[in-house]
């Protein structure tokens, strides 16, 4: 099977680093990635690591440590529009992504 | 682009009655859609995989023949809640991945908000 762990909350100020983390168990990994939810909202793709190491994307970005069966979400210059819930997924075993259960971030003035 | 739409967005009903939700993918060609159940401030639970021109792959603990899926087109995947009932009040989402595109990205619809009576 797969779980995936995460931090259920966190709250940081404008312009601050938040990092994400996502702890996994599974009997087969095919990679992890990350969506941001907004409440009432779509789940949008934000990164995918299929590798070991740091992904940058703009503000964001995703590390990934397959030995250590771990994976952060890097948040920097936290911005309002950032509140929002943060999933890491891992794919599983039929082809089919398994999601954590969430992250709230509130970012405060 | 890479949209997905659903319809409706939010749906009353009595219990009792059956309700369809539609999933389209608007720009692209969706081999596989996904339907996920969402309850407030929690995780994304895969109900099923929808495949284009065959039956769905149902997750664990999910009856299928009370929720009914069919993806006739590569476009469009529709769930009906058969036989509604108060406990099914829930956030339905679905999701596309791209037929040429990994799982690991999906692109979600909005969500229907399905409140039973």
């Amino acid at each position: 099977g797969q779980s995936l762990e995460q931090p259920s909350e966190v709250t940081a100020v404008e312009g601050a680093i938040v990092q994400i983390n996502c702890t996994y168990q599974t009997s087969g990994f095919y990679g992890l990635s990350w969506y941001q939810q907004h409440d009432g909202g779509a789940p949008t793709f934000l990164s995918y690591n299929a590798l070991d190491g740091l992904e940058e994307t703009g503000r964001f970005s995703s590390f990934l440590s397959r030995s250590d069966s771990y994976g952060y979400l890097l948040l920097q210059e936290l911005q309002m529009k950032d509140s929002a819930s943060y999933f890491c997924a891992g794919k599983a075993a039929g082809n089919k992504l398994t999601f954590g259960g969430g992250t709230r971030v509130l970012v405060k003035p | 682009g890479a949209v997905v739409s659903q319809h409706p967005s939010r749906v009353i009903c009595k219990s009792g009655t059956s309700v369809k939700i539609e999933c389209r993918s608007l720009d692209f060609q969706a081999t596989t859609m996904f339907w996920y159940r969402q309850f407030p401030k929690q995780s994304l639970m895969l109900m099923a995989t929808s495949n284009e021109g065959s039956k769905a792959t149902y997750e664990q603990g999910v009856e299928k023949d009370k929720f009914l899926i069919n993806h006739a087109s590569l476009t469009l995947s529709t769930l009906t809640v058969t036989s509604a009932h108060p406990e099914d009040s829930s956030f339905y989402i679905c999701s596309a991945r791209k037929t040429s595109g990994s799982v690991h990205e999906q692109f979600f619809g909005p969500g229907t908000r399905l409140t039973v009576l």
